[in-house]
């Protein structure tokens, strides 16, 4: 079945250093993938997903490439802000006529100043 | 603005009990979901629906069941809480197609006692 591993539970880092968090997955099909974020007390909700040609999507200076020779859609931020700390997930949709998404376990994201 | 709602907030309940928690979104969204989070698995689904007056299991039913009577509402019901069924619990609603935003609720938080 499908699956998606975020290899970092949490992650620590000071304001203005990059920010990149990891996702990998494994799917039969070829899947969407997506970066959804939640912030302390509030229910997650969608920071960008992937696109079905090169282009690479970008939001909130989020941005995120779908790698399929190595199945990973890492999250990259040149620039941490404060803001950022929540916990964020990566998804996917295995394509194959479905509505399900598979999440992975999290990373929380911790800014410091 | 998407829109799902969700009641009650917070709720105790007793080992054995009957728990119902409802959604409604104002969408007009197809598909609707009930996922649990739990600090280190992430969101985990637990029924799912396309379609009023039908559900589909999702990857951890057990113990749970769900109830869709109309496109608006979808319910989801533990006939017997147990302890391990304390978490938070999101509701989601989404149109069709595997690119398809997922729109979530503000949560449940359900304690078992």
């Amino acid at each position: 079945g499908d699956s998606v591993t975020q290899t970092e539970g949490l992650v620590t880092l000071t304001e203005g250093l990059p920010v990149m968090l990891n996702c990998t997955y494994q799917s039969t099909y070829s899947p969407f993938l997506f970066w959804y974020v939640q912030h302390l007390n509030e229910a997650p909700k969608l920071l960008l997903k992937s696109f079905t040609d090169n282009k690479r999507p970008e939001h909130q200076g989020f941005h995120a490439t779908l790698h399929k020779s190595s199945s990973s859609f890492h999250l990259q931020k040149s620039s941490a802000q404060l803001s950022d700390s929540a916990l964020y997930y990566c998804a996917l949709s295995d394509n194959y006529g479905n509505e399900k998404i598979t999440f992975g376990a999290g990373t929380k994201l911790t800014i410091k100043p | 603005e998407a829109a799902v709602t969700q009641s009650p907030r917070s709720k105790v309940a007793v080992t054995g009990g009957k728990v119902t928690l409802s959604c409604h979104q104002t969408n007009n969204h197809d598909y609707m979901y009930w996922y649990r989070q739990d600090t280190g698995h992430g969101l985990r689904l637990i029924h799912y629906s396309y379609v009023a007056d039908s559900t589909e299991k999702g990857d951890i039913p057990d113990g749970y069941k769900a109830s869709r009577p109309s496109q608006e509402n979808f319910s989801l019901i533990l006939e017997l809480a147990s302890l391990s069924q304390t978490a938070v619990y999101f509701c989601a609603s989404s149109g069709t197609g595997n690119y398809a935003e997922q729109f979530f609720g503000p949560g449940t938080r359900l304690t078992v006692l």
